[in-house]
């Protein structure tokens, strides 16, 4: 399977506590993104890659929030001090740009957080 | 700030029925997707629409670039029970190619 993958699947954890979740993208693509997307919502936007650089930070992302993508391949987000309202699916999406308005974003399986 | 919006909401359909789903913004969007999510999953990509009037189809679906640049629509026929899920259109926004907005979904669930 040559798809994003993201690792936990799920992760359960105590308000107060770190946690970190890492994707690995489609191999050849260059852009990375994370999105995050609570209980009958669609994804939002969190921030964006483009091959090691982050390039945008929603402001959805405060700072307890930080994203690396030290190589150029996979990417960490790493949540500090997590709050209850962490609570939500966090997905990641790669893309390599082949049309010349926009490029075509494909997402992983996503990171289910529970915050107790 | 720009919105999608995603109408119906939700639908009950019978099984081997056709659907149709539409998204639209107040904004001019460049690139239209449509989405599908199962429970606890990702979103997978179903189609992706470049120009406005396309047309383009996958398999039982078919989708849309309205003539306006303001909307989308979705349409699948002959519907089946694996078509169950929420289905997203989504776009780039005016600020960055590569930020997405994602609409409200539409929830499909089709009755044997």
């Amino acid at each position: 399977d040559t798809g994003v993958s993201q690792d936990p699947r799920h992760k359960i954890t105590k308000r107060g506590q770190n946690v970190t979740f890492r994707c690995d993208p489609i191999s050849e693509h260059n852009r990375l993104y994370w999105y995050r997307q609570t209980l009958g919502q669609g994804p939002e936007f969190l921030t964006y890659f483009q091959n090691e650089a982050q390039l945008e930070k929603s402001r959805l992302l405060s700072d307890r929030f930080s994203a690396e993508r030290p190589k150029g391949s996979f990417s960490t987000l790493e949540i500090q001090r997590t709050e209850q309202g962490d609570s939500a699916m966090y997905l990641c999406a790669s893309s390599v740009r082949r049309q010349a308005i926009t490029d075509t974003q494909y997402f992983g399986p996503g990171t289910r957080l529970t915050v107790l | 700030g720009q919105q999608l919006n995603q109408s119906p909401q939700s639908m009950f359909i019978q099984e081997g029925e056709d659907v149709s789903m539409n998204c639209t913004s107040s904004s001019i969007f460049n690139t239209w997707l449509w989405y599908k999510q199962d429970p606890g999953e990702g979103p997978v990509l179903l189609i992706a629409l470049y120009k406005a009037g396309e047309l383009t189809s996958n398999g039982r679906l078919t989708a849309q670039f309205g003539i306006t640049r303001k909307d989308s629509f979705l349409n699948i026929s002959a519907s089946i029970p694996s078509d169950v899920g929420i289905y997203f259109c989504a776009g780039p926004t005016t600020s960055g190619t590569y930020k997405y907005i994602f609409g409200t979904g539409t929830r499909l669930k089709v009755l044997a």
